[in-house]
Protein backbone atom coordinates (compact mmCIF):
# COMPACT_ATOMS: atom_id res chain seq x y z
CA UNK A 1 0.00 0.00 0.00
CA UNK A 2 0.57 3.50 0.24
CA UNK A 3 1.83 5.91 3.19
CA UNK A 4 4.55 8.15 4.22
CA UNK A 5 6.47 7.92 7.76
CA UNK A 6 7.71 11.29 9.13
CA UNK A 7 10.42 12.01 11.89
CA UNK A 8 8.38 12.70 15.32
CA UNK A 9 8.29 16.19 16.57
CA UNK A 10 8.23 18.35 18.44
CA UNK A 11 11.83 19.84 17.15
CA UNK A 12 13.05 23.15 18.59
CA UNK A 13 16.11 24.54 17.04
CA UNK A 14 18.07 27.78 17.47
CA UNK A 15 18.02 30.59 14.59
CA UNK A 16 20.74 30.00 11.96
CA UNK A 17 20.84 26.05 12.84
CA UNK A 18 20.65 23.48 10.22
CA UNK A 19 17.00 21.70 9.77
CA UNK A 20 16.49 17.84 8.78
CA UNK A 21 13.02 16.23 9.27
CA UNK A 22 13.11 12.91 7.76
CA UNK A 23 10.64 11.80 5.64
CA UNK A 24 10.36 7.64 4.06
CA UNK A 25 7.62 6.30 1.82
CA UNK A 26 5.96 3.12 0.46
CA UNK A 27 4.29 3.10 -2.69
CA UNK A 28 3.39 0.93 -5.53
CA UNK A 29 4.56 2.72 -8.82
CA UNK A 30 6.18 6.07 -9.01
CA UNK A 31 4.73 8.41 -6.44
CA UNK A 32 5.52 12.36 -6.65
CA UNK A 33 6.43 13.64 -3.52
CA UNK A 34 5.48 16.57 -1.67
CA UNK A 35 6.27 18.82 1.18
CA UNK A 36 3.48 20.94 2.93
CA UNK A 37 3.68 23.35 5.13
CA UNK A 38 1.20 25.04 7.71
CA UNK A 39 1.40 28.22 10.22
CA UNK A 40 -0.30 28.67 13.00
CA UNK A 41 -4.26 29.06 12.09
CA UNK A 42 -3.66 28.88 8.35
CA UNK A 43 -3.95 25.94 5.47
CA UNK A 44 -1.73 23.87 3.93
CA UNK A 45 0.89 25.51 1.50
CA UNK A 46 2.69 23.58 -1.29
CA UNK A 47 6.42 23.94 0.11
CA UNK A 48 8.05 22.02 -2.47
CA UNK A 49 7.54 19.20 -4.74
CA UNK A 50 9.68 16.52 -6.76
CA UNK A 51 8.09 14.16 -8.90
CA UNK A 52 10.57 11.39 -10.28
CA UNK A 53 13.37 9.82 -8.61
CA UNK A 54 16.83 12.20 -8.20
CA UNK A 55 14.57 15.54 -8.77
CA UNK A 56 15.14 17.99 -6.11
CA UNK A 57 12.47 20.43 -5.05
CA UNK A 58 13.61 23.50 -3.32
CA UNK A 59 11.59 26.67 -2.31
CA UNK A 60 12.19 29.86 0.32
CA UNK A 61 15.97 27.94 1.50
CA UNK A 62 14.18 24.60 1.70
CA UNK A 63 15.74 21.44 -0.53
CA UNK A 64 14.38 17.78 -0.52
CA UNK A 65 15.74 15.26 -2.80
CA UNK A 66 13.33 12.37 -4.15
CA UNK A 67 15.52 9.37 -3.16
CA UNK A 68 14.64 6.33 -5.12
CA UNK A 69 17.10 3.79 -3.49
CA UNK A 70 16.00 4.79 0.20
CA UNK A 71 12.92 5.66 -0.44
CA UNK A 72 13.13 9.22 1.41
CA UNK A 73 12.65 12.81 1.04
CA UNK A 74 13.84 14.65 3.70
CA UNK A 75 13.20 17.93 3.90
CA UNK A 76 16.70 20.57 4.74
CA UNK A 77 17.27 24.18 5.52
CA UNK A 78 20.45 25.37 6.45
CA UNK A 79 19.75 28.17 8.48
CA UNK A 80 16.29 28.03 9.64
CA UNK A 81 14.67 32.18 10.84
CA UNK A 82 11.86 32.47 13.75
CA UNK A 83 9.68 32.56 10.27
CA UNK A 84 9.81 28.80 9.77
CA UNK A 85 7.79 28.01 13.30
CA UNK A 86 5.66 25.80 11.76
CA UNK A 87 4.11 22.12 11.07
CA UNK A 88 5.42 20.31 8.10
CA UNK A 89 4.14 17.60 6.25
CA UNK A 90 5.35 15.06 3.83
CA UNK A 91 3.02 13.61 1.48
CA UNK A 92 3.25 11.36 -1.54
CA UNK A 93 0.26 10.58 -4.81
CA UNK A 94 0.99 7.71 -5.91
CA UNK A 95 0.87 7.85 -10.29
CA UNK A 96 -1.63 4.71 -10.57
CA UNK A 97 -3.85 5.13 -7.91
CA UNK A 98 -5.74 8.40 -8.40
CA UNK A 99 -5.56 11.53 -6.84
CA UNK A 100 -5.46 11.20 -3.18
CA UNK A 101 -2.57 12.36 -1.18
CA UNK A 102 -1.19 10.39 1.68
CA UNK A 103 0.15 12.84 4.24
CA UNK A 104 2.74 11.68 6.99
CA UNK A 105 1.77 13.09 10.72
CA UNK A 106 3.52 16.40 10.38
CA UNK A 107 6.68 17.69 12.19
CA UNK A 108 6.29 20.56 14.48
CA UNK A 109 9.08 22.62 14.20
CA UNK A 110 9.78 25.45 16.79
CA UNK A 111 12.81 28.24 15.98
CA UNK A 112 13.86 30.04 18.91
CA UNK A 113 15.99 33.28 18.57
CA UNK B 1 -2.52 34.94 -5.59
CA UNK B 2 -5.74 32.88 -6.17
CA UNK B 3 -6.49 30.69 -2.93
CA UNK B 4 -9.05 28.10 -1.76
CA UNK B 5 -11.79 29.99 0.55
CA UNK B 6 -13.45 27.81 3.05
CA UNK B 7 -16.56 28.91 5.56
CA UNK B 8 -17.06 28.95 8.55
CA UNK B 9 -13.95 28.55 9.88
CA UNK B 10 -15.15 26.77 13.21
CA UNK B 11 -18.84 24.97 13.42
CA UNK B 12 -19.96 23.44 16.89
CA UNK B 13 -23.31 21.25 16.29
CA UNK B 14 -25.07 19.11 18.42
CA UNK B 15 -24.23 15.40 17.67
CA UNK B 16 -27.07 13.87 15.12
CA UNK B 17 -27.27 17.39 13.41
CA UNK B 18 -26.64 17.63 9.91
CA UNK B 19 -23.71 20.30 9.30
CA UNK B 20 -22.56 21.56 5.77
CA UNK B 21 -18.96 22.59 5.30
CA UNK B 22 -18.50 25.02 2.16
CA UNK B 23 -15.41 25.48 0.16
CA UNK B 24 -14.90 28.12 -2.54
CA UNK B 25 -11.90 26.36 -4.90
CA UNK B 26 -9.68 28.50 -7.53
CA UNK B 27 -12.03 29.29 -10.06
CA UNK B 28 -9.93 27.35 -13.45
CA UNK B 29 -9.27 24.33 -11.35
CA UNK B 30 -11.28 21.23 -12.06
CA UNK B 31 -10.38 18.77 -9.24
CA UNK B 32 -11.51 19.23 -5.49
CA UNK B 33 -10.83 17.26 -2.72
CA UNK B 34 -12.12 16.91 1.13
CA UNK B 35 -9.62 15.89 3.75
CA UNK B 36 -9.88 15.37 7.36
CA UNK B 37 -7.79 15.26 10.20
CA UNK B 38 -8.49 14.67 13.31
CA UNK B 39 -6.61 16.49 16.41
CA UNK B 40 -2.90 14.52 16.53
CA UNK B 41 -3.14 12.68 13.80
CA UNK B 42 -2.63 12.60 10.02
CA UNK B 43 -4.38 14.27 7.24
CA UNK B 44 -6.76 11.96 5.78
CA UNK B 45 -8.05 12.28 2.53
CA UNK B 46 -12.14 11.96 2.10
CA UNK B 47 -13.27 12.43 -1.38
CA UNK B 48 -12.34 13.83 -4.53
CA UNK B 49 -14.62 15.14 -7.36
CA UNK B 50 -14.21 16.09 -10.87
CA UNK B 51 -16.13 16.85 -14.03
CA UNK B 52 -19.20 16.64 -11.62
CA UNK B 53 -18.88 13.25 -9.69
CA UNK B 54 -16.80 11.64 -7.07
CA UNK B 55 -13.70 9.98 -8.88
CA UNK B 56 -12.57 8.23 -5.48
CA UNK B 57 -13.51 8.16 -2.11
CA UNK B 58 -11.96 6.81 0.68
CA UNK B 59 -13.77 4.34 3.68
CA UNK B 60 -14.40 6.93 5.82
CA UNK B 61 -16.61 8.55 3.27
CA UNK B 62 -19.64 6.65 4.06
CA UNK B 63 -23.32 7.17 4.07
CA UNK B 64 -23.58 9.99 6.27
CA UNK B 65 -21.32 11.85 3.81
CA UNK B 66 -21.90 13.79 0.82
CA UNK B 67 -20.70 16.44 -1.71
CA UNK B 68 -22.39 18.40 -4.26
CA UNK B 69 -21.18 21.65 -6.11
CA UNK B 70 -24.44 23.11 -6.56
CA UNK B 71 -23.09 26.15 -8.55
CA UNK B 72 -19.88 27.14 -10.48
CA UNK B 73 -18.08 28.10 -7.43
CA UNK B 74 -19.17 26.19 -4.86
CA UNK B 75 -18.07 22.87 -3.07
CA UNK B 76 -19.63 21.38 -0.35
CA UNK B 77 -19.28 18.27 1.95
CA UNK B 78 -22.19 17.33 4.08
CA UNK B 79 -22.42 14.89 7.07
CA UNK B 80 -26.02 13.76 7.47
CA UNK B 81 -26.18 12.78 11.08
CA UNK B 82 -23.15 13.73 13.10
CA UNK B 83 -21.13 12.11 15.46
CA UNK B 84 -18.85 12.85 18.10
CA UNK B 85 -16.11 11.00 16.44
CA UNK B 86 -16.87 13.71 13.24
CA UNK B 87 -14.74 16.12 15.32
CA UNK B 88 -11.59 17.49 13.24
CA UNK B 89 -10.01 19.95 11.09
CA UNK B 90 -11.77 19.67 8.02
CA UNK B 91 -9.78 21.23 4.76
CA UNK B 92 -10.77 21.25 0.96
CA UNK B 93 -8.15 21.66 -1.32
CA UNK B 94 -8.14 21.93 -5.29
CA UNK B 95 -5.50 21.09 -7.92
CA UNK B 96 -5.95 22.15 -11.60
CA UNK B 97 -4.98 18.26 -12.67
CA UNK B 98 -5.20 14.93 -10.99
CA UNK B 99 -2.91 12.61 -10.05
CA UNK B 100 0.98 14.55 -9.35
CA UNK B 101 -0.31 17.75 -9.88
CA UNK B 102 -0.33 19.58 -6.76
CA UNK B 103 -3.00 20.62 -4.21
CA UNK B 104 -4.22 23.53 -3.08
CA UNK B 105 -5.48 24.29 0.34
CA UNK B 106 -8.41 26.01 2.24
CA UNK B 107 -7.51 27.22 6.02
CA UNK B 108 -9.63 24.40 6.84
CA UNK B 109 -12.72 24.21 9.16
CA UNK B 110 -12.89 23.37 12.68
CA UNK B 111 -15.83 21.12 13.10
CA UNK B 112 -16.95 20.30 16.87
CA UNK B 113 -19.60 17.74 17.95
CA UNK B 114 -21.21 17.98 21.09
Amino acid sequence: GNSVTQMEGPVTLSEEAFLTINCTYTATGYPSLFWYVQYPGEGLQLLLKATKADDKGSNKGFEATYRKETTSFHLEKGSVQVSDSAVYFCALSPQLAGNQFYFGTGTSLTVIP
Amino acid sequence: EPEVTQTPSHQVTQMGQEVILRCVPISNHLYFYWYRQILGQKVEFLVSFYNNEISEKSEIFDDQFSVERPDGSNFTLKIRSTKLEDSAMYFCASSFGGGNQPQHFGDGTRLSIL
